[in-house]
């Protein structure tokens, strides 16, 4: 049971490149997150999907795509990088209802130069 | 949108003493859940303990416990008997009931001396 993981876990974009950062979980959570947390700042929720087939925007969605590809797989796409998109990003699950807690991956660090 | 403050950026702590971390929040909603979450130099985000808001009595797991003030909108969390592996970044987190966002403070980096 290896719980969230996500892929990979640095990279480093030129201003202006694509990529997906890949999430992962195996514990048949409905619900699925992304956050991304500065310097300084507590994690910011970008994009969540609530069960399979469901995406909405958090609180900075903005410069980001998601993709729930199945229950166990979601996916975050920067289509055009940006130097402000530098950060750590970290995908995380739930069991869809209260009170339970969201389990965390590793985290992505990504660096835009 | 609810604000979650914690006014410590660092504390540290010696080795088996306690130490006590401040939490407090903003939000006008009655029904809540509070989380603090430990992120040792590994990143991992992990729970530590949860509060339900609508009970009065103090969360406790082990050397973890809160103090839980819902009318002063506080919540502390207290660890006893420190121990080197508790050096980590402690985030408090505020999730209102049904929502599915949970709102983070900056946190506080606690350094367990030895």
């Amino acid at each position: 049971n290896a719980g969230v993981t996500q892929t990979p876990k640095f990279q480093v974009l030129k201003t202006g490149q694509s990529m997906t950062l890949q999430c992962a979980q195996d514990m048949n959570h409905n619900s699925m997150y992304w956050y991304r947390q500065d310097p300084g700042m507590g994690l910011r929720l970008i994009y969540y999907s609530a069960s399979e087939g469901t995406t909405d925007k958090g609180e900075v969605p903005n410069g980001y795509n998601v993709s729930r590809l199945n229950k166990r797989e979601f996916s975050l796409r920067l289509e055009s990088a940006a130097p402000s998109q530098t950060s750590v990003y970290f995908c995380a699950s739930k069991v869809a209802g209260l009170p339970y807690e969201q389990y965390f991956g590793p985290g992505t660090r990504l660096t835009v130069t | 949108a609810q604000t979650v403050t914690q006014s410590q950026p660092e504390m540290s702590v010696q080795e088996a003493e306690t130490v006590t971390l401040s939490c407090t929040y903003d939000t006008s909603e009655s029904n809540y859940y509070l989380f603090w979450y430990k992120q040792p130099p590994s990143r991992q985000m992990i729970l530590v303990i949860r509060q339900e808001a609508y009970k009065q009595q103090n969360a406790t797991e082990n050397r973890f416990s809160v103090n839980f003030q819902k009318a002063a909108k506080s919540f502390s969390l207290k660890i006893s008997d420190s121990q080197l592996g508790d050096t980590a970044m402690y985030f408090c987190a505020f999730r209102q009931t049904g929502a599915n966002n949970l709102f983070f403070g900056t946190g506080t980096r606690l350094t367990v001396i030895p």
